[in-house]
């Protein structure tokens, strides 16, 4: 089977920094995904890290750990806005994009 | 921006009846994507589809689902019997090529409701 883990709610302060840890075990890996979701919305992308290390993007940076199974999201400099649920996602395939998603951590920033 | 496109946004529907979900996804994609998301639940894959035909399906799409792309920009999800179960948002998506690029491209979604 699948495993994707990620804790369920995180709460931080604006401005802040949070981190939120993703565990997989899947039967094939070809890349992680941080998806961030606003209630009542589709995933929209954030990162994509297939090889080991660290991926920055503006406020967000996505790390990988293949040999741990580990990956982590960072978001720096927190807004209101951030406000969302963030959804670590396993693509096993290497031809296609059938994602497995954790359960998603909802993230509330609060003032 | 391009993007997927995808209608209706909500669909209240009697259980037992037929339901059809359309997708318009980005035009030079080549792989187009169903997942369903329950409320409060994760996102799950459905079905993927490329060459115009099913590539890959999961458990949850048994007999009572059906794609189609039935001409050049669409591409639909049939129920062809809707359960209380399938009450869910459906998600379309989209992507180019192989290149691993990172970026599926997700439609807005589709509630549905069955009642």
């Amino acid at each position: 089977g699948q495993n994707i883990d990620q804790p369920t709610e995180m709460t931080a302060t604006e401005g802040a920094i949070v981190q939120i840890n993703c565990t997989y075990q899947t039967s094939g890996f070809n890349g992680l995904f941080w998806y961030q979701q606003h209630a009542g919305e589709a995933p929209t992308f954030l990162s994509y890290n297939v090889l080991d290390g660290l991926e920055e993007k503006g406020r967000f940076s996505s790390f990988l750990s293949r040999s741990k199974g580990y990956s982590y999201l960072l978001l720096k400099e927190l807004q209101m806005k951030d406000s969302a649920s963030y959804l670590c996602a396993v693509r096993r395939g290497s031809n296609d994009y059938k994602l497995s998603f954790g359960a998603g951590t909802t993230v509330t920033v609060r003032a | 921006e391009p993007e997927v496109t995808q209608t209706p946004s909500h669909q209240v529907t009697q259980m037992g009846q037929e339901v059809i979900l359309r997708c318009v996804p980005i035009s030079n994609h080549l792989y187009f994507y169903w997942y369903r998301q329950i409320l409060g639940q994760k996102v799950e894959f459905l079905v993927s589809f490329y060459n115009n035909e099913i590539s890959e399906k999961s458990e949850i799409f048994d007999d009572q689902f059906s794609v189609e792309r039935p001409d050049g920009s669409n591409f639909t999800l049939k129920i062809r019997s809707t359960k209380l179960e399938d009450s869910a948002m459906y998600f379309c998506a989209s992507y180019q090529d192989r290149v691993a690029t990172g970026e599926l491209f997700f439609g807005e979604g589709s509630r549905l409701t069955v009642l």
